[in-house]
Formats: C-alpha cells, structure tokens, sequence
C-alpha cells in the first residue's frame, strides 16, 4: 500500500461544477496537510495548508482534514476552466519533515467551458 | 525578484555520463529540496538542505550527490547516468520547513539515453 494514495482521475466536469478531489493516507504521524496545483510543464504551486484536522477556507476552495479517518479532501466551487491542472496532496509529519514529507501522485483535472 | 530558476530546461544523455542540474532562489531562503517527479508516482524527496553547508537525504538518494555553498545555489549532480533517472526534475524553495510554503521552479526535463 502506497503512504499517500490519490484519486486517479483524470476528472472531467462542467464549468461552474462543485468539484472534490481526495487524499487518503497511512502515516497518522502525519500533522501538515498540503494541496499544491501544477498546470501542464509548470511547477506545483501551493494552494492551501491545514495543520492537524478541520476545514480552511479561501475564495472558492475548501480544504478538509480527517485524522480519524486519515482522509483528506479539497473542494472547489464554481469551477472554472483556468482550474484545470493536475491537484497534488501532500503531507508531513514535522518531527521528521526530511524523509517524511510524501506528495500524492495527483489527480488530473478538466473543467470544460 | 525571479524566484527559483532551473537551468537547464531539457537535457539528453546516454548512459553512463555525469551531469550538474543547477538551481537558484533569490529569496534568501533557507530551505532548498529537489524532487524528481514520474508518471503515477507524484513528486518524491532526491536531497534537501536547511541552509548553506548542510544537506540531508530524501527519500530516493541513490545516484545523485548535493551541496550548497551559498544560500542561493543547490546544484543536483548526477554521477553516471542511468536509465531509470529519466524523469522531471524540480527543485523548491522555503523559508522555513517543508510545511511552509515550498516555491518551485519549472523543472527540467531529463532523458537518459
């Protein structure tokens, strides 16, 4: 079993569509929960950060954190073309960020105008 | 302010030879990583630093060797080149821990012939 497993995607939907991409996870060390967007060529760019369980909320996207659960979820809403790109999780357990910072292999995203 | 920038964009080698991938933040941070990133398999931890003349290993070690010198420059060097480095490479930036946010640069694409 992978320590961070992804939605394989790729993922399809209608411009304005509600949209959940999802992480779950192995490691409950694990404290920093992060989702980068990476379009095509580019690197990833952080998009939103949680630390341990809960939701945060910025503009149109939701990040949502289950320890219990190791579940992790970012949600977009009124989804727009410009947020087609390929969504990776990644998490860290802070006491060992060296070998214990794992990205998700990222779940690709089309939004169709 | 130009960030972190990679050089070279793409790169082919054959088997067997040896290569430097440079990178440079103008950031003044002083937490500098490389990843390499592969179909299905997300990004994966090569080496880190934490600031000049310290440098740690990530998750895939084997086959490359880091220094840093001076807070701007992480070089990636590659000791003899294998098939099976054929990958996208990226290196960040951060001024703090991985938790913090990491900035990428635009990667550079290597293929080991």
């Amino acid at each position: 079993q992978k320590e961070v497993e992804q939605d394989p995607g790729p993922l399809s939907v209608p411009e304005g569509a509600i949209v959940s991409l999802n992480c779950t996870y192995s490691n409950s060390a694990f404290q920093y929960f992060m989702w980068y967007r990476q379009y095509s060529r580019k690197g990833p760019e952080l998009l939103m950060y949680t630390y341990s369980s809960g939701n945060k909320e910025d503009g149109r996207f939701t990040a949502q954190v289950d320890k219990s659960s190791k579940y992790i979820s970012l949600f977009i809403r009124d989804s727009q073309p410009s947020d087609s790109a390929t969504y990776l999780c990644a998490m860290s357990d802070r006491d060992n960020y060296g070998q214990n910072f794992v990205f998700g292999p990222g779940t690709r995203l089309s939004v169709l105008p | 302010n130009a960030g972190v920038t990679q050089t070279p964009k793409f790169q082919v080698l054959k088997t067997g030879q040896s290569m430097t991938l440079q990178c440079a933040q103008d950031m003044n941070h002083e937490y500098m990583s490389w990843y390499r990133q592969d179909p299905g398999m997300g990004l994966r931890l090569i080496h880190y630093s934490v600031g000049a003349g310290i440098t740690d290993q990530g998750e895939v070690p084997n086959g490359y060797n880091v220094s840093r010198s001076t807070t701007e420059d992480f070089p990636l060097r590659l000791l003899s080149a294998a098939p099976s480095q054929t990958s996208v490479y990226f290196c960040a930036s951060s001024s703090r821990l991985f938790t913090d946010t990491q900035y990428f640069g635009p990667g550079t694409r290597l293929t080991v012939l």
